[in-house]
């Protein structure tokens, strides 16, 4: 079984909606993040989580939120999605002495019309 | 602009033949430099680190080697093979001061094609 999870894979939603995007991993690890992949872009960082209680803005957090349930469990949400969110998303774990070798989920391709 | 950044988007080459990936960093404060694999269809998927203090690390079937006078770095891929096909990324861990955080800017990528 995949040790990082995400639902939905693929998610086609008009825009104004409210979606949101589940990560469960089973590594045991501390630290989860949220990534957006863009053509041409790379990685970039929307949020990410050092436990349950601590919570950071990343590079691009503005139009999303976050909710960190349980150690295994970190979901992004997006309250009104718009057409530029059309993208692919990653939720990766990491351990705290070694926050820079990510685990990084399958992904999920949302797409806003 | 990025700080992480690559040389060549795309590389094409023989099955046997070594390759080499190369990307650029602008950030001195950087104190680890990451490759990561990315596979068609999946995500990225981590192969190996060097700390800023090292010029070389070597795992298997791949070297890194970092040039801290020109701010370059390279990934070497001995013997490539078909499973090596897929999108490399560079990334550079720059902590921020006073804390235990990391994060990572990530390069955008170059694209390997192997050809059989």
């Amino acid at each position: 079984d995949a040790d990082v999870t995400q639902t939905p894979r693929n998610r086609i939603t008009k825009t104004g909606k409210r979606i949101m995007l589940e990560c469960s991993q089973t590594k045991g690890h501390d630290r989860m993040y949220w990534y957006r992949q863009d053509p041409g872009l790379g990685l970039r960082l929307i949020y990410y989580s050092f436990d349950v209680k601590d919570i950071n803005k990343g590079e691009i957090s503005d139009g999303y939120s976050v909710s960190r349930q349980a150690q295994a469990k970190f979901s992004l949400s997006l309250e009104s999605a718009i057409p530029n969110q059309t993208a692919l998303y990653f939720c990766a774990t990491s351990r705290s002495d070694r926050a820079y070798e990510q685990y990084f989920g399958p992904g999920t391709r949302l797409t806003v019309t | 602009g990025e700080s992480v950044g690559l040389h060549l988007p795309t590389l094409s080459v023989q099955e046997g033949d070594n390759s080499i990936i190369n990307c650029a960093y602008s950030n001195s404060a950087s104190d680890y430099f990451i490759w990561y694999k990315q596979e068609s269809g999946k995500g990225p998927q981590f192969i190996i680190d060097i700390r800023s203090n090292m010029d070389k690390r070597q795992g298997q079937r791949v070297t890194v080697l970092l040039n801290k006078t020109v701010k370059h770095l390279s990934l070497q891929i001995a013997a490539t093979q078909p499973g090596d096909s897929a999108v490399y990324f560079c990334a550079e861990n720059i902590p921020p001061p006073g804390a235990g955080s990391y994060q990572l800017t990530f390069g955008k990528g170059t694209k390997l094609s192997v050809i059989p």
